[in-house]
């Protein structure tokens, strides 16, 4: 059965600081992502893991944004430092089976 | 990448079936359609797949002409619960593909 934990639930921070999301997933799905949804848009692929290596990662603001997969299992992703435009929702989400995402519910980041 | 293209917004009342269609001309041979639904504070949530022709499930059911150019998600009987946000996305089983969302239409259910 899928499951996807994410936490904190929320966090506000300051511009200049820095932040991190933790993902920690059910085992066994060895495709992990991360997408930042902006306030009325659409989710956004930050990041793509397969196992512990990156597969995808073309839309990953290199400068500030980093993030890691332990083990094939957890993952973080990090900002630093953070701007107001990095105010958004970010969502892990693992691979089920060929054809379907399944999502935590996100952590909602507020750059003030 | 096969590009979507959806309403933004639709409006209707509880009750009513809700057609919520979505266009994707250059969709490939190996294409699945999938819609997921979005509530706020929550990640998007899978209700359906197909590949062609018609799929139902006990959440809605999708429509999928011969030429697999669009898709038509229908929800019947919509109630309150329902109003969210609806995304069509289309892709294949290759494991190093993600899923690519666009803006998704807003569904408004009113009493």
């Amino acid at each position: 059965e899928a499951g996807v934990a994410q936490s904190p639930r929320y966090k506000i921070i300051e511009k200049r600081q820095s932040v991190a999301f933790w993902c920690n997933p059910i085992s066994g799905h060895a495709t992990l992502y991360w997408y930042q949804q902006i306030l009325g848009q659409g989710p956004k692929l930050l990041i793509q893991f397969q196992n512990n290596g990156v597969v995808d990662d073309s839309q990953l603001p290199k400068d500030r944004f980093s993030a890691e997969r332990l083990k094939g299992v957890d993952s973080t992703l990090k900002i630093q430092p953070a701007k107001l435009e990095d105010s958004a929702v970010y969502l892990c989400a693992i691979r089920v089976g060929a054809t379907e995402a399944f999502f935590g519910q996100g952590t909602r980041l507020t750059v003030v | 990448l096969a590009k979507t293209t959806q309403p933004i917004s639709m409006d209707s009342y509880e009750g009513q079936e809700v057609n919520i269609t979505c266009s994707h001309n250059n969709i490939a041979t190996n294409d699945y359609i999938t819609w997921y639904q979005q509530f706020p504070s929550q990640g998007p949530r899978f209700i359906i797949q197909g590949y062609k022709t018609k799929v139902t499930n006990e959440v809605a059911s999708l429509f999928i002409p011969a030429d697999r150019k669009s898709s038509t998600l229908s929800l019947p009987r919509v109630s309150l619960s329902d109003t969210a946000v609806y995304y069509c996305l289309v892709g294949s089983d290759n494991y190093g593909q993600n899923f690519v969302f666009g803006p998704g239409t807003r569904l408004s259910v009113l009493p």
